[in-house]
């Protein structure tokens, strides 16, 4: 595709189960991230994933949060048990070779935990 | 932990004036980025500057980077309306240059 993917836009989901937020990097990145951003706040790192390195898992924020990459292609991240302080938008990105080099965000699924 | 703080935190100017905004950060890069974000999706890559580069220019902006200061500017001359967004510096950090974002400055011009 043309650009970072993401899915859903938007996903309501209530509290206790478990969502699955999908990404689609762009063809070729070998790096992708994924950010969480609370209403009104920064990007917070949540993990990294370089080509065949071990992801950096350093910024989730509890063990309810998990995510998967497959090779070099789609990403997902899974929340278990959601909590209603789980809700923000979440936010992927790829970039060509990781290592600080420019990122392609994708539009953002905005989870709404109820 | 945050590597790139932004200053100010909000800043409201009339249009066609300009906007200046600063980020500080912590430890050293090899090069530092700013991204705009509207409306609270995606950003937007603005510009990269290398630490080895002073100033850079694309357009209307301006970037400035300062290492021995940590710190770096991003001037936008000539605001205009639809430069009201978000804009956020970005940092390779750690052993892995993994992308870290600051808060974010948000940018109100007024028509």
């Amino acid at each position: 595709g043309a650009g970072v993917s993401q899915s859903p836009s938007n996903k309501v989901t209530e509290k206790g189960k478990d969502v699955e937020l999908r990404c689609d990097p762009i063809s070729g990145h070998t790096a992708l991230y994924w950010y969480r951003q609370r209403l009104g706040q920064g990007l917070e790192f949540l993990i990294y994933f370089q080509g065949n390195s071990a992801p950096d898992k350093s910024g989730l924020p509890s063990d309810r949060f998990s995510a998967e990459r497959t090779g070099e292609s789609v990403s997902t991240l899974t929340i278990q048990r959601t909590q209603q302080e789980d809700s923000a938008v979440y936010l992927c990105a790829s970039s060509l070779a990781g290592m600080g080099t420019e990122a392609f965000f994708g539009q953002g699924t905005r989870l709404t935990v109820v | 932990s945050q590597q790139g703080e932004e200053d100010p935190q909000a800043l409201s100017i009339q249009e066609g004036e300009n906007a200046t905004m600063n980020c500080s950060y912590k430890t050293s890069i090899n090069n530092l980025q700013w991204y705009r974000q509207n409306s609270g999706r995606g950003l937007v890559h603005l510009i990269l500057i290398r630490s080895n580069e002073r100033e850079k220019h694309s357009g209307r902006l301006r970037v400035t980077l300062d290492t021995s200061k940590k710190s770096s500017s991003l001037l936008i001359t000539a605001s205009r309306a639809a430069d009201t967004a978000s804009y956020f510096c970005a940092t390779p950090t750690g052993a892995n240059s993994k992308l870290t974002f600051g808060k974010g400055i948000t940018l109100s011009v007024r028509p």
